[in-house]
């Protein structure tokens, strides 16, 4: 089946250790979004790409960065992690044309230490 | 700005009744997608229902429709025959059609089905 797929599940990290999220995709759909999301709230948009192009949210911090090296995969690299960066992170996916709804993973738990 | 309001943090009914979840948004635009996704325990994300701004029809989906009321910028999820698969957590969403395909949320609404 057609899918969306992160890795690892579940991420614990040292406070400050670089880490990086995995997000692939088997559905070939052009756009991909990366999502924080905290508990008992709504996901939080960090950025996108639309095929290449990269489209980061005005509030996004420095410490979130993001590389898209094909089609299938996303990886959002988090440079130096503080205790606030623990959350839950989702990829999504989703086609430009038509306007359509967005595909999830099953998000990755990142623990910080 | 777009918005997307919840006013329900919580709800609770018990298994085979009918449940409505409140969602309300503001935009100026005319042409849009409104989007009800539910989240359960397990957290992955998936797609309740569509609704097309410029239909109006109101959507249904088997035992999940929609009450989408344009001119009031209302758009409630009723859930008939609740089963307690049904727990989750549901986010009310709004996406413009020009430009960015970004969703906007609203706050959530937990739901939980008591048997």
């Amino acid at each position: 089946d057609a899918m969306v797929i992160q890795n690892p599940r579940y991420q614990v990290t040292q406070f400050g250790k670089p880490v990086t999220l995995s997000c692939s995709q088997t559905l070939n759909h052009n756009v991909m979004y990366w999502y924080q999301q905290k508990s008992s709230q709504a996901p939080k948009l960090l950025f996108h790409y639309y095929d290449k192009d990269f489209n980061n949210e005005a509030d996004t911090p420095d410490n979130f960065q993001s590389r898209r090296p094909n089609t299938s995969f996303c990886f959002l690299d988090i440079r130096s992690p503080g205790l606030g960066d623990a959350a839950m992170y989702l990829c999504a996916t989703s086609r430009v044309y038509p306007a359509n709804e967005q595909f999830f993973g099953p998000g990755t738990r990142l623990t910080v230490l | 700005a777009q918005t997307v309001t919840q006013s329900q943090p919580e709800m609770s009914v018990q298994e085979a009744e009918t449940v409505t979840l409140s969602c309300t948004y503001d935009t100026s635009e005319n042409n849009y997608y409104l989007f009800w996704y539910k989240q359960p325990p397990s957290r992955q994300m998936i797609l309740v229902i569509r609704q097309e701004a410029y239909k109006q029809q109101n959507a249904t989906e088997n035992r999940f429709s929609v009450n989408f009321q344009k001119a009031a910028k209302s758009f409630s999820l009723k859930i008939s025959d609740s089963q307690l698969g049904d727990t989750a957590m549901y986010f009310c969403a709004f996406m413009t059609i020009q430009g960015a395909q970004k969703l906007v949320f609203g706050q959530g609404t937990r739901l939980t089905i008591n048997p």
